[in-house]
């Protein structure tokens, strides 16, 4: 298996543009989630779905923060408009839930730069 | 809430063992304790989880207390590849979240 893969790897942007990240997780696995790392926040929880549906979005910042799965694999995360302070490197993850193994696996990252 | 506690950063010699601890007085009796360690650039990585007894793997083990308020992830020979920034998490009891917490980071020194 490929593992959870992540695009783009790298994104530079201006303030005001949006931001689509795209994860696909691993086959089979029914649980997807989304986190931030920044050096002042740590690794944040952003939002998880299970078997392609919204969970908890407790996390996510504020409105300019979309999420979707239009599939089981295929997941975006948006940022509309972007800001500096949205600079860190966002995670996916996928688990495969009831299956009795509750490990998350984590993709390479997209590393944000909003200038 | 990680509601757990680990030291900042610890160094350890290439070849021995590694003892990371962790603190987690408040943990419930449905909870897991899970270990994740973060290499540099890359997303965080699976090693072991528990809920009462000790666990061992291709990894590492994980010794839980009897009180379970607190246990320590061995490496049994450390190597230099295992520098990274450990993560202790309980898992809530709810849902699927992990709190990562600040963890700690471990150095392998030749």
């Amino acid at each position: 298996d490929a593992g959870v893969i992540q695009s783009p790897r790298h994104e530079v942007t201006e303030m005001g543009q949006e931001v689509t990240l795209r994860c696909k997780p691993i086959s089979g696995h029914n649980s997807l989630f989304w986190y931030r790392q920044t050096m002042m926040r740590g690794l944040e929880l952003l939002i998880y779905f299970n078997n392609n549906v919204p969970i908890d979005d407790s996390g996510m910042p504020e409105d300019r923060f979309s999420a979707k799965m239009p599939n089981a694999s295929f997941s975006t995360l948006k940022i509309q408009p972007s800001e500096p302070r949205d600079s860190a490197v966002y995670f996916c993850a996928s688990s495969p839930v009831g299956q009795g193994i509750d490990e998350q696996y984590f993709g390479p990252g997209t590393r944000l730069t909003v200038t | 809430d990680a509601k757990t506690t680990q030291p900042t950063s610890m160094d350890c010699a290439e070849g021995r063992a590694a003892n990371l601890p962790c603190n987690h007085s408040t943990i419930s009796g449905n909870e897991y304790v899970y270990w994740y360690r973060q290499i540099h650039s890359q997303g965080p990585q699976y090693i072991i989880h528990g809920l009462k007894n000790n666990e061992t793997n291709e990894m590492a083990s994980l010794i839980i207390t009897e009180d379970r308020k607190s246990s320590t992830l061995i490496l049994p020979h450390a190597t230099l590849r295992d520098t990274a920034v450990y993560y202790c998490i309980v898992r809530v009891n709810t849902g699927n979240q992990f709190y990562f917490g600040t963890g700690t980071s471990l150095t392998v020194i030749p």
